[in-house]
């Protein structure tokens, strides 16, 4: 199975900030990469497939990139409702794992 | 616009087994992949479980495997994870949803609440 790891685990930030989350691939998968939005007691969001295929309806200040092993998700201007926790998931190869997550709080 | 509407969780002893069911609705069901995926209290994601359309094909995680068994019916537009030998650490919000393969999960359910206690 293919391990997905992210970092931070945690991040703090003002409104404004820019924030970069990092996840990597055991092994190479491509650019067959998810990232999606969690808030408390809500469903998980899709923001970006094919690591940088923005959804629609997904602000434009969220952005992916990536191939291979190692992947980016970027909000350029953190805004009060991008709170929330972010995963990636490989769709490279079932199972279709998930990295731990990265909590974006505010400072 | 696309629905997926989860029932059957609920409070369970160790060793038991429970169904739970998906309605789903405003898409072409037959036509899609469908995944469940779990969250412990707490915790990150987890993904359990993917049936293909068409032919059926299924996969499981090593922790539910021989265990859990995903199924489906195309003509009630429903997804089922029926699961039996639960185990305390099977505690999690059970979410259904629309798997894209390579383009990823674009639609999911509300949830249920799978308590094994």
């Amino acid at each position: 199975d293919i391990q997905m790891t992210q970092s931070p685990s945690s991040v703090s930030a003002s409104v404004g900030d820019r924030v970069t989350i990092t996840c990597r691939a055991s092994q190479t998968i491509g650019t067959w990469l998810a990232w999606y939005q969690q808030k408390p007691g809500k469903a998980p969001k899709l923001l970006i497939s094919a690591a940088s295929t923005l959804q629609g309806g997904v602000p434009s200040r969220f952005s992916g990139s990536g191939s291979g092993t190692d992947f980016t998700l970027t909000i350029s201007s953190l805004q009060p409702e991008d709170f929330a926790t972010y995963y990636c998931q490989q769709a490279h190869s079932l199972p279709f794992t998930f990295g731990p997550g990265t909590k974006v709080d505010i400072k | 616009q696309v629905q997926l509407v989860e029932s059957g969780g609920g409070l369970v002893k160790p060793g038991g087994s429970l169904r739970l069911s998906c309605a789903a609705s405003g898409f072409s069901f037959s036509d899609s992949y469908m995944s469940w995926i779990r969250q412990a209290p707490g915790k990150g994601l987890e993904w359990i479980s993917y049936i293909s359309s068409r032919n059926g094909y299924t996969h499981y995680a090593d922790s539910v495997k021989g265990r859990f068994t995903i199924s489906r019916d195309d003509a009630k537009s429903s997804l089922y994870l029926q699961m039996t030998g639960l185990r305390v650490e099977d505690t999690a919000v059970y979410y259904c949803a629309r798997d894209q393969n390579v383009y990823g999960i674009d639609n999911w359910g509300q949830g249920t609440l799978v308590a094994v206690s």
